[in-house]
């Protein structure tokens, strides 16, 4: 089945450093991948995505890249800041039976500390 | 705001109780999934539903009970409730076709006690 492998956490950083947090997957035929954040007392939010192979996501200064010969969507960010201490989720959607569930890994934390 | 709407958002009931959790889907969008967050268990798919009908069944208990109406909303209910079953309940929806990502509502906390 799909399934997707997120490094733990917490991860702590201090302000201003390069965040990487990788992320691989298994799946068949090919899947959406996706990275979600959760902040504190709130529901997930989409943060950004990749189609197809080599589709680099990004948004407010997070990216990612589709790497379909490694399996893997590392999630980077070149100066973090303390709002975005977070819980942060990678994601599959494959088409699986006729359902195109979201497959999520255990989550990673993010402490951002001044 | 993902417009994915939940109620309610925090709940608490005694042992061998039953509840409904409620779901309205974002405008469009036709798939609502089902998901529990729990400490120890990380995010589990409990179910997906297409348009009235079940499309997808995860990790979901025999006690626990989904459905989805022709107005889209979506309820799930929870039966013989035990301690373990506290825990966060997201819905999420999207269009339901192709590899689409979904979005979720806030979620409904519910504390077993």
């Amino acid at each position: 089945g799909n399934s997707v492998t997120q490094m733990e956490g917490p991860v702590t950083l201090s302000e201003e450093a390069f965040l990487t947090i990788n992320c691989t997957y298994t799946a068949t035929g090919y899947p959406s991948l996706f990275w979600y954040v959760q902040y504190p007392g709130e529901g997930l939010q989409l943060l950004l995505k990749a189609t197809k192979a080599d589709d680099k996501g990004s948004n407010k200064g997070f990216e990612a890249t589709y790497r379909k010969e490694t399996t893997s969507f590392h999630l980077e960010k070149g100066s973090v800041q303390v709002s975005d201490s977070a819980v942060y989720f990678c994601a599959l959607s494959a088409l699986t039976g006729g359902g195109n569930k979201l497959t999520f890994g255990t989550g990673t934390q993010l402490k951002v500390e001044l | 705001d993902s417009g994915v709407t939940q109620t309610p958002k925090h709940l608490i009931t005694a042992t061998g109780q039953r509840v409904t959790l409620r779901c309205s889907p974002r405008s469009g969008d036709l798939s609502v999934y089902w998901y529990q967050q729990s400490l120890d268990q990380g995010l589990q798919f409990l179910i997906q539903y297409y348009n009235g009908e079940e499309r997808a069944k995860g990790n979901i208990l025999e006690r626990f009970s989904a459905q989805q109406f022709p107005d889209l909303h979506s309820e799930l209910n929870l039966s013989s409730l035990e301690l373990g079953d506290s825990a966060l309940y997201f819905c999420a929806s999207s269009s339901g076709r192709g590899r689409t990502e979904a979005f979720f509502g806030q979620g409904t906390r519910l504390t077993v006690v």
